[in-house]
C-alpha cells in the first residue's frame, strides 16, 4: 500500500521562506493534499494538486510536484508566526478515497 | 455549509464504560472517515464509509470499536468497553470524490 514520509520538524525565521517535503511511494496516486493543523484544532486542507500538474500556486504557497521521485513539496513565502503548525502530506487513490497521511511536519517560526 | 460537526468535543470517562462518538459530515459528501490521532502514532485511519457502506474497516483496533453510518447525514464511532489506551483524538472526516478530506474539530476522548 501507500506510504507517505515527511521531516519531522523545520524551524525557520520569521519572513524567510519555508519549504516542507514529502515523498511517497504509490505511483498510481492521483490527489496529492496538503493540511495544516494548528494546536488543539483539526485539519485544515491547504491546498491540493493533481498528479498530471508539476506546479501549483495559491497567493504564498506554491506546491511543486516531481512524479518521477514521487516528491512533493510546499513551499511558504513571507512564514509568519500565524503559519507555526504542523503540516500535513496526503496522497489519494484516483477515485479520491483511500486517503494516507503522512506523519506531519512541525513547523516552528521564530521571531 | 458548517463544515463537518462532531460530538462531544471532549469525553472524559472510566475504563469499562460505553462510549459513542458522532458525526454529521458535509452535505453532499460521499465518504466519510474516522481517524485517531496520538503523539505516540500519530493519525491513523480506523474505517471510512463510501456512499453510507463501510469499504475498509481494517484500521479498527479490535472487536471494542464498531462504527455505523444509517444516513448521508449521521455516523457514530463506539467504543464498548473502553480502556485508557483508546485515549486519543478523534476525527471524523468527509470527502467528495478527489475534492480532499474535509475535518471536525475532533473529539477528545480521555479514559480513566
Amino acid at each position: 500500500g501507500e506510504d507517505v514520509e515527511q521531516s519531522l520538524f523545520l524551524s525557520v525565521r520569521e519572513g524567510d521562506s519555508s519549504v516542507i517535503n514529502c515523498t511517497y511511494t504509490d505511483s498510481s496516486s492521483t490527489y496529492l493534499y496538503w493540511y495544516k493543523q494548528e494546536p488543539g484544532a483539526g485539519l485544515q486542507l491547504l491546498t491540493y494538486i493533481f498528479s498530471n500538474m508539476d506546479m501549483k500556486q495559491d497567493q504564498r504557497l506554491t506546491v511543486l510536484l516531481n512524479k518521477k521521485d514521487k516528491h512533493l513539496s510546499l513551499r511558504i513565502a513571507d512564514t509568519q508566526t500565524g503559519d507555526s503548525a504542523i503540516y500535513f502530506c496526503a496522497a489519494a487513490d484516483n477515485y479520491g478515497q483511500n486517503f494516507v497521511f503522512g506523519p506531519g511536519t512541525r513547523l516552528s517560526v521564530l521571531p | 455549509d458548517a463544515g463537518v460537526i462532531q460530538s462531544p468535543r471532549h469525553e472524559v470517562t472510566e475504563m469499562g464504560q460505553e462510549v459513542t462518538l458522532r458525526c454529521k459530515p458535509i452535505s453532499g459528501h460521499n465518504s466519510l472517515f474516522w481517524y485517531r490521532q496520538t503523539m505516540m502514532r500519530g493519525l491513523e485511519l480506523l474505517i471510512y464509509f463510501n456512499n453510507n457502506v463501510p469499504i475498509d474497516d481494517s484500521g479498527m483496533p479490535e472487536d471494542r470499536f464498531s462504527a455505523k453510518m444509517p444516513n448521508a447525514s449521521f455516523s457514530t464511532l463506539k467504543i464498548q468497553p473502553s480502556e485508557p489506551r483508546d485515549s486519543a483524538v478523534y476525527f471524523c472526516a468527509s470527502s467528495l470524490s478527489g475534492w480532499g478530506a474535509f475535518f471536525g474539530q475532533g473529539t477528545r476522548l480521555t479514559v480513566v
